[in-house]
């Protein structure tokens, strides 16, 4: 299984600024996504992070508002641009696709926007 | 598209008694389908997973079971105890092309409280 972590773990922003999340494994993964999970809900991906090419948006989520990098195979970062109160949620970034389909989940960064 | 529904959105049991949680999806070329367990705090852990190619899986106290005619998979727990409270989704996913191959979707989740 692959080891990921996120950073911040936590964070509390101002309406109209942006905020960059940071996604490490500790081993190579084909694939990396990023998901929304509002308090109580279940999971929904904002988008698959490609490595060497653009992320691929789910429907409802666009770049401008959530940019995407993937530099590597092992690090990934996703920014929350120009915030509001309904970006108030758990962000979370998933690792896997080496073998089948499974995916390793980090801690989550929880969102506050003021 | 595909879609995942998942039964009960609570479970409340005694400890030592046993827990099931079922889910439902609608495509049928899904052929992954794997359990989290999330607890308050914390990203959802990968606990057990089963492929298309098998009806049922154990891990000690955990064992899932899947009826692809029916298109259904259920969770078991059995002697339950207070340290399995938690939130547990269930998932389904497809081998496909391009960056759909590994995208997974999710249940609604089903919150279990181990009474002790």
């Amino acid at each position: 299984s692959a080891v990921i972590s996120q950073k911040p773990s936590r964070d509390i922003c101002q309406r109209g600024t942006s905020l960059t999340i940071q996604c490490q494994v500790d081993s190579q993964v084909t694939m990396m996504f990023w998901y929304r999970q509002q308090p109580g809900q279940s999971l929904t991906l904002i988008a698959t992070a490609n490595q060497g090419s653009e992320a691929t948006y789910e429907s409802g989520f666009v770049i401008d508002k959530f940019p995407i990098s993937r530099p590597n195979l092992t690090f990934s970062t996703l920014t929350v641009s120009n915030m509001s109160p309904e970006d108030s949620s758990i962000y979370l970034c998933s690792g896997g696709g080496n073998s089948y389909n499974e995916q390793f989940f980090g801690p989550g960064t929880r969102l506050t926007v003021l | 598209g595909e879609n995942v529904e998942q039964h009960p959105s609570t479970l409340s049991v005694q400890e030592g008694d046993s827990a099931v949680i079922k889910c439902t999806y609608s495509d049928s070329a899904s052929n992954y389908f794997p359990w989290y367990k999330q607890e308050l705090g914390k990203g959802p852990q990968l606990i057990i997973d089963i492929r298309s190619n098998v009806g049922e899986k154990k891990d000690q106290r955990i064992a899932v079971t899947l009826n692809k005619t029916a298109k259904h998979f259920s969770l078991h727990i059995t002697e339950t105890q207070p340290e399995d409270s938690a939130v547990y989704f269930c998932a389904a996913s497809r081998r496909g092309r391009g960056d759909s191959s590994y995208k997974l979707i999710f249940g609604s989740g089903t919150r279990l409280l181990v009474r002790p």
